[in-house]
């Protein structure tokens, strides 16, 4: 079975500096989809990024970007000139390529999140 | 467009009661799942529907669980009777065929 697994339940940065969020994972699949999520408080979680597994570029959004490690299936987001905004709970998940792309995709496997603290 | 939407967004019912949550996904969207967060535990997935049809069910945790989706639209998730280990909150999320989740506010369920 494929688990998630967010080692720092809590994590704190000034607002401006940068914070990596970690993520390792396990799976006996090639190809699949890795993702961060945020949920900011009260509010709906929204996809922060995607990688595929089978892209060794990492993936970059704006101020996000991730560190993926294949072989030592690790995925770390990097957050660079935090924002106030970016305060929330940050999870990341994974699904087997075969599924998210087969029409039909099933369920995401996540990891139990890290609350990210932005100090102004 | 509207994005996922859950009711109600708070529910607190008694051991032993009935509560059925309601979740509408994004217009157009045949995928819908259920994923439930337990206090301190993972989000972990529930069960997903292709329109009407139950993709997967695998993640329902027993048979007190009844989800449904009716003419493959919105898609309820009844809990009977229900017990404390219930309590958590549940999120719903729909997706095009392969397209990205996304993601309900959640409904936050109390079982005292």
């Amino acid at each position: 079975a494929q688990t998630v697994t967010q080692s720092q339940p809590e994590m704190s940065v000034q607002e401006a500096e940068t914070v990596t969020l970690s993520c390792t994972y396990d799976t006996s699949e090639s190809d699949y989809y890795l993702f961060w999520y945020k949920q900011p408080p009260s509010r709906q979680m929204i996809l922060v990024i995607r990688q595929e597994a089978y892209k060794q570029q990492n993936a970059t959004e704006n101020r996000f970007s991730v560190n993926f490690q294949k072989a030592a299936k690790s995925f770390s987001l990097k957050i660079s000139d935090s924002q106030l905004g970016d305060a929330a709970m940050y999870f990341c998940a994974y699904t087997p390529m075969f599924m998210y792309s087969g029409g039909g995709a099933d369920g995401l496997t996540f990891g139990k999140g890290t609350h990210l603290i932005i100090q102004p | 467009e509207a994005g996922v939407t859950q009711f109600p967004s708070h529910s607190v019912i008694e051991k032993g009661q009935t509560v059925t949550l309601r979740c509408d996904p994004i217009s157009g969207h045949d995928n819908l799942y259920w994923y439930r967060r337990v206090m301190g535990k993972e989000i972990k997935f529930l069960l997903h529907f292709v329109k009407e049809s139950k993709q997967d069910e695998s993640g329902m945790p027993n048979n007190r669980f009844l989800a449904e989706r009716t003419g493959g639209t919105y898609s309820t998730l009844k809990v009977q009777p229900a017990e404390l280990e219930d309590s958590g909150v549940y999120f719903c999320a729909s997706s095009q065929k392969t397209g990205q989740q996304y993601f309900g506010p959640g409904t936050r369920l109390t079982v005292t």
